[in-house]
């Protein structure tokens, strides 16, 4: 059973960066058959993916482009878990903050969840 | 304003079926599988099925899913109080190369 604990601020400042992580126990980081996600939830954009890391002969990294130039999410290996940072943030990036786990079969889906954040960003 | 479109909301009276529909485009439900994913308030969301029609163990077979063409449907049949939810639609989007989400139906069992 694969399980996702979320930890990080609750508040950030803007123009500072989001740092969030995720810890992953019941699976790797560096699993040749997952990839590991972070998605936000706001009440003005919904559900929205932001980018992903998956290790397969090395480590890849997709983003979104709504936050591409500003996002990255970085695996790490010693202490399973991955991480999410969002700079020069604005109250616009205040949402709910989602790690899952994307598994890899014939399709793919997000079969685990992390229980959620609440990041607000405001002075 | 979401790729995929869904309906707002539905409702249905306890025991009967409702139909959630999901639409979106080729470069989305076109080529690839829907999953879908319940949530209640204040929690993550929920797999509910996968690959468009397949559920994971413990969903109950009154939750199937199908896709046609670029469009994708959840039923729910002999509907319950605790299905009141919120049913969110997802797949991938090549030409975005990102995962898309629908808006999410508010789902009131009368």
């Amino acid at each position: 059973q694969v399980q996702l604990q979320q930890s990080g601020p609750g508040l950030v400042k803007p123009s500072q960066t989001l740092s969030l992580t995720c810890a992953i126990s019941g699976d790797s980081v560096s699993s040749k058959s997952a990839s590991w996600n972070w998605i936000r939830q706001s009440p003005s954009r919904g559900l929205e993916w932001l980018g992903r890391t998956y290790c397969r002969s090395k480590c890849y990294n997709g983003y979104a482009l709504s936050v591409r130039s500003r996002i990255s999410v970085n695996p790490d290996t010693s202490k399973n878990q991955f991480s999410l940072h969002l700079e020069s943030v604005t109250p616009d990036d205040s949402a709910v903050y989602f790690c899952a786990r994307e598994v890899s079969a014939d399709g793919n889906f997000f079969d685990s969840w992390g229980q959620g954040t609440l990041v607000t960003v405001s002075s | 304003q979401s790729v995929l479109t869904q309906p707002p909301s539905v409702s249905a009276a306890p025991g009967q079926k409702v139909t959630i529909s999901c639409s979106g485009s080729s470069a989305n439900i076109g080529k690839n599988y829907v999953s879908w994913y319940r949530q209640l308030p204040g929690t993550a969301p929920k797999l509910l099925i996968f690959e468009n029609n397949k559920r994971p163990s413990g969903i109950p077979d009154r939750f199937s899913g199908s896709k046609s063409a670029t469009s994708a449907t959840l039923d729910i049949t002999g509907l319950q109080i605790g299905d009141e939810a919120d049913y969110y639609c997802v797949t991938w989007d090549g030409s975005l190369s990102g995962w898309v989400f629908g808006g999410g139906t508010k789902l009131t069992v009368l």
